[in-house]
């Protein structure tokens, strides 16, 4: 069980938009901690998509886009693909754990 | 271009020891914060531990606390993951992760390496 929560799965038909949301709490996310996304594709490796809430780093698509309101955060995909699908995880960090980096459980995107 | 490469995963027995190497290349490894990063079969990520660029801090999850030790050798450019006490539920798939900056908490992950499986298993 993750102090950060994640819908265990989303979908969406090739070209839709779809969001993918990060709950946390006053001492995670709502303390003004940045949070992060990352893709997982099947079989690989995570791969950073957004950093310090809506940053990309090089080479990800604008189509991925963060953002933060609150308690919690949401990675956007625009003009989904195939490709997308995928298990997406947000991370941030909890002041009142002695854990320095907390994940959430994992979004498994599924494209129609 | 950046790369992990982690080893020393496979089999072990309940009980038993064993350690993980991961060799970066392609950044200047002694500037980074390391991290190391599981995933059980089938399960979302758990981070396991951190180290900052010169060594002197590090942190751990509470599953591992105690049993394993993070290292690094900036001259290897080479990360250690030493783990005793093994346990059924360490079983996972370990990566060796860089720090996006030189703050190692918060922050993020801007680079993972492939993964070292781990069973531990009798």
């Amino acid at each position: 069980q993750s102090v950060l929560t994640q819908p265990p799965s989303v979908s969406g038909a090739p070209g839709q938009r779809v969001t993918i949301s990060c709950t946390g709490s006053s001492s995670n996310i709502g303390a003004g901690y940045d949070v992060h996304w990352y893709q997982q594709l099947p079989g690989t490796a995570p791969k950073l998509l957004i950093y310090g809430n809506n940053n990309r780093p090089s080479g990800v698509p604008d189509r991925f886009s963060g953002s933060k309101s609150g308690t919690s955060a949401s990675l956007a995909i625009t003009g989904l693909q195939a490709e997308d699908e995928a298990d997406y995880y947000c991370q941030s960090y909890d002041s009142s754990l002695s854990v320095y980096v907390v994940f959430g459980g994992g979004t498994k995107l599924t494209v129609l | 271009q950046v790369q992990l490469v982690e080893s020393g995963g496979g089999v072990v027995q309940p009980g038993r020891s064993l350690t993980l190497s991961c060799v970066a290349s392609g950044f200047s490894f002694s500037n980074y914060g390391m991290h190391w990063v599981r995933q059980a079969p089938g399960k979302g990520l758990e981070w396991v531990s951190v180290i900052s660029h010169d060594g002197s801090n590090k942190y751990y999850a509470d599953s591992v606390k105690g049993r394993f030790t993070i290292s690094r050798d900036n001259i290897k450019n080479t990360l250690y993951l030493q783990m005793n006490s093994l346990r059924a539920d360490d079983t996972a798939v370990y990566y060796c992760a860089k720090s996006l900056g030189i703050v190692i908490v918060p922050g993020a992950i801007d680079y993972w390496g492939q993964g070292s499986l781990l069973t531990v298993s009798s």
